[in-house]
């Protein structure tokens, strides 16, 4: 089942902070996230394995609950290169483990 | 090879033909994943190979869809008759072990299926 990323479209001034969300029904082992910018392959940013800690990757940090099969990405200060669209890609905790579902996207555009 | 390459990169096909979109993924990697993406939307998981293996075809739309991964490295996905539903991007990503974690995906850069 497809995890719910909310919110669907976020749009910032430079330097603004934003928290990207994403929420699955079923059991995870881990939480990626990827971004993707028009027209390209989605690039993949961090991943969040199951017993994990909050990592980090520059000004884009994310947690992830277990316990309520949520994860969050956090932008800070944001640069005009965070723009694009942001997934969450969650990996079951059980035998359907070993792919990625993909969530709709939330899309990002940072403003000067 | 250093990333994900796919060819074509766009395909336009007569409704009714069979296509053939092939992915090379990265030299040693295990696991080969096939995904759709329709505009604005997040990739649609059609199906994955560790090695040669296929592990899991539960998301192919129907059986006009196959893939192939006969020796563990170039993998084909086959369309056959197509419809005009079956018009998206096409995207491959591959991962050093044999499953998504802890390394990620590095996918392609697609094949973007036009059916007229």
């Amino acid at each position: 089942q497809q995890p719910v990323q909310s919110p669907q479209a976020v749009i910032l001034r430079e330097g603004e902070d934003a928290v990207i969300n994403c929420s699955s029904s079923k059991a995870l082992y881990s939480v990626h996230w990827y971004r993707q910018k028009h027209g390209e392959a989605p690039v993949f940013l961090m991943i969040l394995l199951k017993g994990g800690e909050q990592k980090g990757h520059e000004k884009i940090s994310a947690s992830f609950n277990e316990k309520k099969q949520q994860s969050s990405l956090y932008l800070t200060a944001s640069q005009l290169s965070y723009s694009g669209t942001y997934f969450c890609g969650t990996e079951n905790g059980n035998n359907q483990g070993g792919k990625l579902i993909f969530g709709q996207g939330t899309e990002l555009s940072v403003k000067p | 090879g250093a990333g994900v390459s796919q060819s074509p990169r766009y395909k336009v096909t007569k409704r009714g033909q069979d296509v053939a979109l092939r992915c090379d993924p990265i030299s040693g990697h295990v696991s080969l994943y096939w995904y759709r993406q329709a505009l604005g939307q997040g990739p649609e998981f059609l199906t994955y190979f560790n090695y040669e293996a296929q592990q899991d075809k539960s998301g192919l739309p129907n059986d006009r869809f196959s893939a192939e991964r006969p020796e563990g490295s170039i993998s084909t996905l086959t369309i056959q008759r197509t419809e005009q539903r079956d018009s998206a991007m096409y995207r491959c990503a591959s991962s050093y072990l044999d499953r998504a974690s802890p390394y990620g995906y590095t996918f392609g850069s697609g094949t973007r299926l036009t059916v007229v």
